[in-house]
């Protein structure tokens, strides 16, 4: 069964650096997204992204993120500044509709 | 904005007793409402999911309830297994995003 994969699977970044994020999601899906965990908290929404264009954002989104489908199996994410309060997993996902299916995640720690 | 709570945020339950985690949601447009397991340092992994259309959907040992008048869903687990032991995520939304509930540990005792 197909499965939405991501590189790293650990980031340690200085805060102030730059990291970029990436998924592959499944092959003949049409949406993807990113969410972020902190330890011990809720799964949150970022953003959405479909027909090569963001298409929902949430107030963490601001204008230190962008993301990017750079050809056709790749999606990424990049946090231009790192901040301390970055650090979180990262979770990409996909889907065909609305069943979305989770990558398993990038740790990130910024120091 | 949408707002989704849910509750218990943590429930022990004896083997082979049922569990039930419990969700309300604000935004009456919404129509698709997922249920998700994370174990320790996993993924969310989609267990069971739910439509508008209907009132109830089942998978074996899992069934979710959705009340639409109400504004609430729920997860029930019969015939509960030390593997059913993680972290359970109600969630609501649909192709631009989900939003998601708090969660609710779920510890089964042998």
């Amino acid at each position: 069964e197909p499965e939405v994969t991501q590189t790293p699977s650990h980031q340690v970044t200085q805060m102030g650096q730059e990291v970029i994020l990436r998924c592959v999601p499944i092959s003949n899906h049409l949406y993807f997204y990113w969410y972020r965990q902190i330890l011990g908290q809720k799964v949150e929404f970022l953003v959405s992204f479909y027909n090569n264009e963001i298409s929902e954002k949430s107030e963490i989104f601001d204008d230190q993120f962008s993301v990017e489908r750079p050809d056709g199996s790749n999606f990424t994410l990049k946090i231009r500044s790192t901040k301390l309060e970055d650090s979180a997993m990262y979770f990409c996902a996909s889907s065909r509709a609305d069943t979305q299916y989770f990558g398993p995640g990038t740790r990130l720690t910024v120091l | 904005g949408e707002n989704v709570e849910q509750h218990p945020s943590t429930l022990s339950v004896q083997e082979g007793d049922s569990a039930v985690i419990k969700c309300t949601y604000s935004d009456s447009a919404s129509n698709y409402f997922p249920w998700y397991k994370q174990e320790l340092g996993k993924r969310p992994q989609l267990i069971i999911d739910i439509r508008s259309n209907v009132g109830e959907k089942k998978d074996q040992r899992i069934a979710v309830t959705l009340n639409k008048t109400a504004k609430h869903f729920s997860l029930h687990i019969t015939e509960t297994q030390p593997e059913d032991s993680a972290v359970y995520f109600c969630a609501e939304g649909g192709n631009e995003k989900l939003t998601f509930g708090t969660g609710t540990r779920l510890t089964i005792i042998p």
